[in-house]
């Protein structure tokens, strides 16, 4: 089985850009998580949706954030405009609740704001 | 609020050596699933091992196993025979049975391997 899937694998974007990560979770799972990695903050859980609707965001950031999940098979976070600080690795994850809901990460996504 | 916590930033060990990564919690529910992960240089999270609270018994995966003590919320990862493709950062994880399936991530600890 193919595993959670991103696009792109990196993006170097300008500052005020709008930018878009992608993600395919695997078939049949029905959670999806985006998270965000940095140094300084670690881990961070962002979103997370069940049965494609939005279940938390307490943890976007701000405005500047948004995320969504029009079918099962894929989702989007959109950053709009990009700041320099929101430079980090942002991952996706799925999981399937019944399996005692092991979350499997996709490869990541590296952004640089400049 | 559940928290975890691993007090740990930086672990080494020699190659073919045994090393225990530590791991706490703190929870007041009593059902519950814990995870180990593994993030190498490529950054890619792996799932190392997991462990489901109602069991007694603790999870082995060939040369990981976990010491799972639910009394004193204690979860350490024992990585025996150590390899040089070992080295990473080490997040432990813990997951609620109910309602949200949010995870709680600890803030890691990177393990070293030395030849």
């Amino acid at each position: 089985d193919a595993g959670v899937i991103q696009s792109p694998r990196h993006e170097v974007t300008e500052m005020g850009q709008e930018v878009t990560l992608r993600c395919k979770p695997i078939s049949g799972h029905n959670s999806l998580f985006w998270y965000r990695q940095t140094m300084m903050r670690g881990l961070e859980l962002l979103i997370y949706f069940n049965n494609n609707v939005p279940i938390d965001d307490s943890g976007m950031p701000e405005d500047r954030f948004s995320a969504k999940m029009p079918n099962a098979s894929f989702s989007t976070l959109k950053i709009q405009p990009s700041e320099p600080r929101d430079s980090a690795v942002y991952f996706c994850a799925s999981s399937r609740a019944a399996a005692a809901g092991t979350q499997y990460f996709g490869p990541g996504t590296r952004l640089t704001v400049l | 609020a559940q928290t975890v916590t691993q007090s740990q930033p930086e672990m080494s060990v020699q190659e073919a050596e045994t090393v225990t990564l530590s791991c706490t919690y703190d929870t007041s529910e009593s059902d519950y699933y814990l995870f180990w992960y593994k993030q190498p240089p490529s950054r890619q999270m792996i799932l190392v091992i997991r462990q489901e609270a109602y069991k007694q018994q603790n999870a082995t995966e060939n040369r990981f196993s976990v010491n799972f003590q639910k009394a004193a919320k204690s979860f350490s990862l024992k990585i025996s025979d150590s390899q040089l493709g070992d080295a990473a950062m080490y997040f432990c994880a813990y997951r609620s049975e109910v309602g949200t399936y949010k995870y709680i991530f600890g803030t890691g600890t990177r393990l070293k391997v030395l030849a």
